[in-house]
Parts: structure tokens; C-alpha cells; sequence
């Protein structure tokens, strides 16, 4: 299985940008495409896709969030961090079989 | 909307079946893969199982192969997870995921339900 590495909690100030990491021990591209996804979950509901494909803004996300990298190393920014993203933040891998999470990012405000 | 609803969590006692459901409505659900995932109390999340769109292929998770049975009804667009000999590991909440035809992301999500399996 595809093991995604991802550090367990960011605090970040309002209106500043927060950067979080995800790892992969084996290349998720295939034919062009990073099948990196990236999800928002918070407490006691149930996980939103925000960014899908590595890089692409999932319908109704803010352009507040983006997301880049290819092959091991991936990474989703707020720009700029707003209460409401106070949540966890989950990646996803589907290049292959199992699809497999990262353990998630649990944003805080400083 | 896009709106997928669970149905069918509570306590059980280890070993014994549970059936839970997924009402889908706002697409056209023969469209589309589904997949269940779950996630235990205070964890990250676990995908479970996913169907193909006609029902033709489905997929498993190691840990609940040969115990759990993904299976849909496209004629009342409901998705269905049967759970046989439940463990307590088992404990969760359980949501049901459209997956997108875009590289396997699931795009949509259940409210959730709550299986906890204990004596």
C-alpha cells in the first residue's frame, strides 16, 4: 500500500498563509496526471474535497486554497488562513489500489 | 444538491451483521462509482470498499474482505455496505463517497453513521 506522511498539527496566525505537507513512499503520477487529492474535515462533519488531481480547486472551494507537487511530494496553502479553516486536513492517494490517506493535519490558530 | 444520506448504524455485539444504507439523490447515481470509508473514534479515515457503477466490479480493504459485501441499487439509487462478523475494530463512523470519474477522488460525502460494535 501507498503510505502518505503528513505532520500531525500547524498553527498558523489569521490572515497569514499556512503550507501543509504531505509524503508519499512511492510516485503517484501517472500519464500527466498526480493522483493526489486533498480533503477538509472538521469536527463532526464529514470530509469536503477541496483539491483534486494535485492542483485543481474542487467547485465551490475559495481560490484561497491551492495545491501543488508531483510524484512524492505534495502540498496544500491558505493563503490567507481565515477562523473558519480551523480543521483537519487529510490527503489522498488513489494511483493505485488501496486508495490510502495520510493520518491528517490538524490546523490551529495561533 | 447533491445529497447522500446513511442510514442504519447503532450498537451491535461483535460477531453478530449490520446493513447500512445510502439514499443518493441530485445526480444521476447510475453514473457513477461508490465507495464507503470509515473512520474510527478520534482517527484519520480508512476507505472500506468501493462498487463500480453498474455493480459489475467492487473492491476491498484487506482487513474486511470476505466479511463485508458492497452492493447498490441504481433503480432507488441507494448504496448498501453489509457487515458480517463484526469486530470491535470495526467501530466507526461510516460514510458513503461518490467517486468521481476525474482520478478516483470521492467528491461527495455522507452525513455519516455510527456503527460502534461492542458486548
Amino acid at each position: 500500500d501507498i503510505v502518505l506522511t503528513q505532520s500531525p498539527a500547524l498553527a498558523v496566525s489569521l490572515g497569514q498563509r499556512a503550507t501543509i505537507s504531505c509524503k508519499t513512499n512511492q510516485n503517484v503520477d501517472y500519464y500527466g496526471n498526480s493522483y493526489m487529492h486533498w480533503y477538509q474535515q472538521k469536527p463532526g462533519q464529514q470530509p469536503k474535497l477541496l483539491i483534486y488531481l494535485a492542483s485543481n480547486l474542487a467547485s465551490g472551494i475559495p481560490a484561497r486554497f491551492s495545491g501543488r507537487g508531483s510524484g512524492t511530494d505534495f502540498t496544500l496553502t491558505i493563503d490567507p488562513v481565515e477562523a473558519d479553516d480551523t480543521a483537519t486536513y487529510y490527503c489522498q492517494q488513489s494511483r493505485n489500489l488501496p486508495p490510502t490517506f495520510g493520518g491528517g493535519t490538524k490546523l490551529e490558530l495561533k | 444538491e447533491v445529497q447522500l444520506v446513511e442510514s442504519g448504524g447503532g450498537l451491535v455485539q461483535p460477531g453478530r451483521s449490520m446493513k447500512l444504507s445510502c439514499a443518493a439523490s441530485g445526480f444521476t447515481f447510475n453514473n457513477y462509482d461508490m465507495a464507503w470509508v470509515c473512520q474510527a473514534p478520534k482517527k484519520g479515515l480508512e476507505w472500506v470498499a468501493t462498487i463500480s457503477y453498474d455493480g459489475s466490479s467492487t473492491y476491498y480493504r484487506d482487513s474486511v474482505k470476505g466479511r463485508f459485501t458492497i452492493s447498490r441499487d441504481n433503480a432507488k439509487s441507494t448504496l448498501y455496505l453489509q457487515m458480517d462478523s463484526l469486530r470491535s475494530e470495526d467501530t466507526a463512523t461510516y460514510y458513503c463517497a461518490r467517486w468521481a470519474p476525474k482520478g478516483g477522488v470521492m467528491d461527495a460525502w455522507g452525513q455519516g453513521a455510527s456503527v460502534t460494535v461492542s458486548s
